[in-house]
């Protein structure tokens, strides 16, 4: 399958914890990528990897995976982490297409 | 510091060819694979398709028969063009580095955007 599945929209008390997870078969082959996007700007990559973050990104940001399914937690939310976030993979079905999640609209409560 | 620059035609007719072009900054143009990505408006992510500096192409399938990325290692400069466009076309076109690491792939670096917009 080349699908990656998300949540449409999950909230997160400010300062607490939230996960948001991507589904999808090739997430047994390939680890998910992870982008945040912002109203009116192009996706920002947050995680890669195992659990890997660029310069920059805040610790609170993590991944992990098992299985099929792939997730992004962020320990402590804060009011500027609301964003869509975009998980994406290579298709493990041969074809190496490029596949994105739907997206998960975070709220900051 | 890798930069990615992306211009081109942000109004277009429908029947008309849709032409990107974008210029990486920064950084090996060689071993990482340059992507097109589009974002209708309110709507989610869509990848395009890639190329790699020798100009080996992957297209999605639902766009393979107008689809058409090219480059030009030379100015280290990528290409979309995407014909026959209809009103379903218009979005935002971005364009970003691919790469394989640690067993997974991401688009680390991404250019600002572009707006498309189909209407007769």
């Amino acid at each position: 399958s080349s699908e990656l599945t998300q949540d449409p929209a999950v909230s997160v008390a400010l300062g607490q914890t939230v996960r948001i997870t991507c589904q999808g078969d090739s997430l047994r082959t390939y680890y998910a990528s992870w982008y945040q996007q912002k109203p009116g700007q192009a996706p920002i990559l947050v995680i890669y990897g195992k659990n890997n973050r660029p310069s920059g990104i805040p610790d609170r940001f993590s991944g992990s995976s098992s299985g099929s399914t792939a997730s992004l937690t962020i320990t402590g939310a804060q009011a500027e982490d609301e964003a869509d976030y975009y998980c994406s993979s290579r298709d493990s079905s041969g074809n190496l297409h490029v596949v994105f999640g739907g997206g998960t609209k975070l709220t900051v409560l | 510091q890798v930069r990615l620059l992306q211009w081109g035609a942000g109004l277009l007719k429908p029947s008309e060819t849709l032409s990107l072009t974008c210029a990486v900054y920064g950084g090996s143009f060689s071993g990482y694979y340059w992507s097109w990505i589009r974002q209708p408006p309110g709507k989610g992510l869509e990848w395009i398709g890639e190329i790699n500096h020798s100009g080996s192409t992957n297209y999605n399938p639902s766009l393979k028969s107008r689809v058409a990325i090219s480059v030009d290692t030379s100015k280290n400069h990528f290409s979309l063009k995407l014909s026959s466009v209809t009103a379903a076309d218009t979005a935002v076109y971005f364009c970003a580095r691919g790469r394989y690491i640690y067993s997974g792939y991401d688009l680390d670096y991404w250019g600002r955007g572009t707006l498309v917009t189909v209407s007769s």
